[in-house]
C-alpha cells in the first residue's frame, strides 16, 4: 500500500521559515493535503490540492508538490504555529482505494 | 455555521460493540462524501472509512474490514459507524469529517473517545 513519510520533528525560531516534507512514490502525481493539529484539538485543513488555502488560513502557509516530495512551508513562523502537521493523499491505485496519512511532524517553535 | 458533532463513544469490553453517530449542520449533508478518522493515544491520524453521498460506495482501512460498518441517513443529516468485535487496538478518538475537494477533509468534528478495555 502507499506510504507517506514525514520527519518526526522540525524546529524553527520565530520569524523564520519552516519546511515540512512528505515523501511518497511519485507523490507529484497526486493531490496532497495538509492538516494542523494542536494538542487536545481536532485537525484543521491548512492546505489542500498541493497548494491551495482554505478561507481563513494565513498566506504564511503554502504548499508545493513535485516528484517524490511534497512540502508544507510556513513563513514568518509564530509561536501559535507550534503543532503536529500531517500530509494526506487519496490512493486510488489499487482495487481498494483508501485515504493515506503521513506519520505526522511535530513543529517546535524555539 | 458548518458543524459536525460526534457522540456515542465510551468504555467497552474487548469483543463488544459500539455505534458512533455524527450530526451534521450548516451545509447540505447529502452532497458530500463523509469520513471517519481515528487517533490512538499519542499516535497519528488513521483513516477508518469513507462513504459516498448516497451510501452506494464505502471504503475501509484493512484493519476494520468485516468489523466496522459506515452508514448515513441523509434525512437526518447523520453519519454512523457501527463497530463490532472491538479490540484494544481500536482505542482512539474517533473523528467524523466532511470530504471536500480532491478527497481532502475540510471540516472535522471535535471527536468522541472509544476505549476498549476489560
Amino acid at each position: 500500500s502507499y506510504v507517506l513519510t514525514q520527519p518526526p520533528s522540525v524546529s524553527v525560531a520565530p520569524g523564520q521559515t519552516a519546511r515540512i516534507t512528505c515523501g511518497g512514490n511519485n507523490i507529484g502525481s497526486k493531490s496532497v493535503h495538509w492538516y494542523q493539529q494542536k494538542p487536545g484539538q481536532a485537525p484543521v485543513l491548512v492546505v489542500y490540492d498541493d497548494s491551495d488555502r482554505p478561507s481563513g488560513i494565513p498566506e504564511r502557509f503554502s504548499g508545493s508538490n513535485s516528484g517524490n516530495t511534497a512540502t508544507l512551508t510556513i513563513s514568518r513562523v509564530e509561536a501559535g504555529d507550534e503543532a503536529d502537521y500531517y500530509c494526506q493523499v487519496w490512493d486510488s491505485s489499487s482495487d481498494h482505494p483508501h485515504v493515506v496519512f503521513g506519520g505526522g511532524t511535530k513543529l517546535t517553535v524555539l | 455555521e458548518v458543524q459536525l458533532v460526534e457522540s456515542g463513544g465510551g468504555l467497552v469490553q474487548p469483543g463488544g460493540s459500539l455505534r458512533l453517530s455524527c450530526a451534521a449542520s450548516g451545509f447540505t449533508f447529502s452532497s458530500y462524501w463523509m469520513s471517519w478518522v481515528r487517533q490512538a493515544p499519542g499516535k497519528g491520524l488513521e483513516w477508518v472509512a469513507n462513504i459516498k453521498q448516497d451510501g452506494s460506495e464505502k471504503y475501509y482501512v484493512d484493519s476494520v474490514k468485516g468489523r466496522f460498518t459506515i452508514s448515513r441517513d441523509n434525512a437526518k443529516n447523520s453519519l454512523y459507524l457501527q463497530m463490532n468485535s472491538l479490540r484494544a487496538e481500536d482505542t482512539a478518538v474517533y473523528y467524523c469529517a466532511r470530504v471536500g475537494y480532491d478527497i481532502c477533509m475540510d471540516v472535522w468534528g471535535q471527536g468522541t473517545t472509544v476505549t476498549v478495555s476489560s
